[in-house]
Formats: C-alpha cells, sequence, structure tokens
C-alpha cells in the first residue's frame, strides 16, 4: 500500500496557483517526500522533493508540515500544460527500495 | 543525450507466447525498475535492481522475470503472458549514491503498451 494520501483529482484555473496536498502520516525521520508527474501516457517526471525545509526550484515549490505529516506542491502559476497526474511519494535510499507510487492526483488547467 | 530506453513501444501478442521487453540506459545508474500502470490503480513497482545481478521484488511480480547481466540493462521476461498482464509498463533508473540519504531522481522510459490476446 501507498504510503501517502492524494485527493483523486482536482481542478485550478489557468494563471493560479496550483496546490496539491499529499499526507504522509506515517513517515520516518529520515524519510523524504519526493513529487513526480505524469503527463498524458509519458513516463512520470521529477519535479521536487524535499526532508523538512521548504524547497523551490524552477517548476515548483514544496511545503512541508513541521510534523512532516503532510506537504503541499505548488504551481505558482498554472498553465494548460500543467495538466498531468502528480504522485506524492515517500523514500528513503537504501531502505524503501520499493519506491511505492500510488494512484496520485488528476489536476485539471481550466483555461 | 542521457536517457533511457524501452523497446517495443507497442507490442501485440497472444497468451502463452513468451516476450521480452528490453530497457536500457546510458547513465551508468546502479538503480533500475520495472512499473506496470493500469486504469484506476496507478503505478504498481514490478521488479527493481540496485546493481548488476542484484534484483528484488516489487509489489506485483507475478508473472514476470527480471535479469541484470549488465549494469546498463534491464529486460523484462513474461515467460507465459496472460490477458491480465495487458497494460502500459514503464521501465526507470536512478543512480544510487548515499545509503539513508534522499535517494535521487528517477528517470523514466517512455513506456511500453503491451496487449496480450
Amino acid at each position: 500500500d501507498a504510503k501517502t494520501t492524494q485527493p483523486t483529482s482536482m481542478d485550478c484555473a489557468e494563471g493560479r496557483a496550483a496546490n496539491l496536498p499529499c499526507n504522509h502520516s506515517t513517515i520516518s525521520g529520515n524519510e523524504y517526500v519526493y513529487w513526480y508527474r505524469q503527463i498524458h501516457s509519458q513516463g512520470p517526471q521529477y519535479i521536487i522533493h524535499g526532508l523538512k525545509n521548504n524547497e523551490t526550484n524552477e517548476m515548483a515549490s514544496l511545503i512541508i508540515t513541521e510534523d512532516r505529516k503532510s506537504s503541499t506542491l505548488i504551481l505558482p502559476h498554472a498553465t494548460l500544460r500543467d495538466t498531468a497526474v502528480y504522485y506524492c511519494i515517500v523514500r528513503v535510499a537504501g531502505r524503501d527500495d520499493k519506491i511505492i507510487f500510488g494512484k496520485g492526483t488528476r489536476l485539471h488547467i481550466l483555461p | 543525450e542521457a536517457q533511457v530506453t524501452q523497446n517495443p513501444r507497442y507490442l501485440i501478442t497472444v497468451t502463452g507466447k513468451k516476450l521480452t521487453v528490453t530497457c536500457s540506459q546510458n547513465m551508468n545508474h546502479e538503480y533500475m525498475s520495472w512499473y506496470r500502470q493500469d486504469p484506476g490503480l496507478g503505478l504498481r513497482q514490478i521488479y527493481y535492481s540496485m546493481n548488476v545481478e542484484v534484483t528484488d521484488k516489487g509489489d506485483v511480480p507475478e508473472g514476470y522475470k527480471v535479469s541484470r547481466k549488465e549494469k546498463r540493462n534491464f529486460p523484462l521476461i513474461l515467460e507465459s503472458p496472460s490477458p491480465n498482464q495487458t497494460s502500459l509498463y514503464f521501465c526507470a533508473s536512478s543512480p544510487f549514491r548515499d545509503r539513508g540519504g534522499p535517494g535521487e531522481k528517477l528517470f523514466f522510459g517512455s513506456g511500453t503498451q503491451l496487449s496480450v490476446l
């Protein structure tokens, strides 16, 4: 079973910030939170990862709560090309090499 | 160009006819993995490999075999395919550097759509 829980689907208006939540209440202290996305039936693409501090890169921002039991992926200015399935996973190298993806959140960007 | 290459892209076969889906990466990655994706079920891991000659079962290994004789190649073998193995398959790879660290991001292939009649 996936270690994370995500909403099945979400809508966001084009140009607005898309905020995708993820619950990982059983996360252990050394597990990292990763986000990937899959556009249509292409191979998933890495977006961002973090441990406990907020992270930002050219694609997105990752906000992790202080207790690390949940996180939010933020796409600051969503475009139609951001329509995809977004996967939140938790892992630590060398221990959790199964890397369970789960079902993800289908994000619809509305024009 | 750094990439994970899967072949074929599409495959239609019949029940019981052995097949192999190839996966090759040119990034010298230690870690490789196979996933299948079915509607409503997300991505499920079949097998993974931490390095040459080291393979482990994922969540849905039944009916599949893998081998890792070379670092760059990780073929998925279906000895006797059945219709319930009709699915979209993805191969992925990543470096493996530090045990206990964040792990490295996965690079995925373009997928293989398999239909077993």
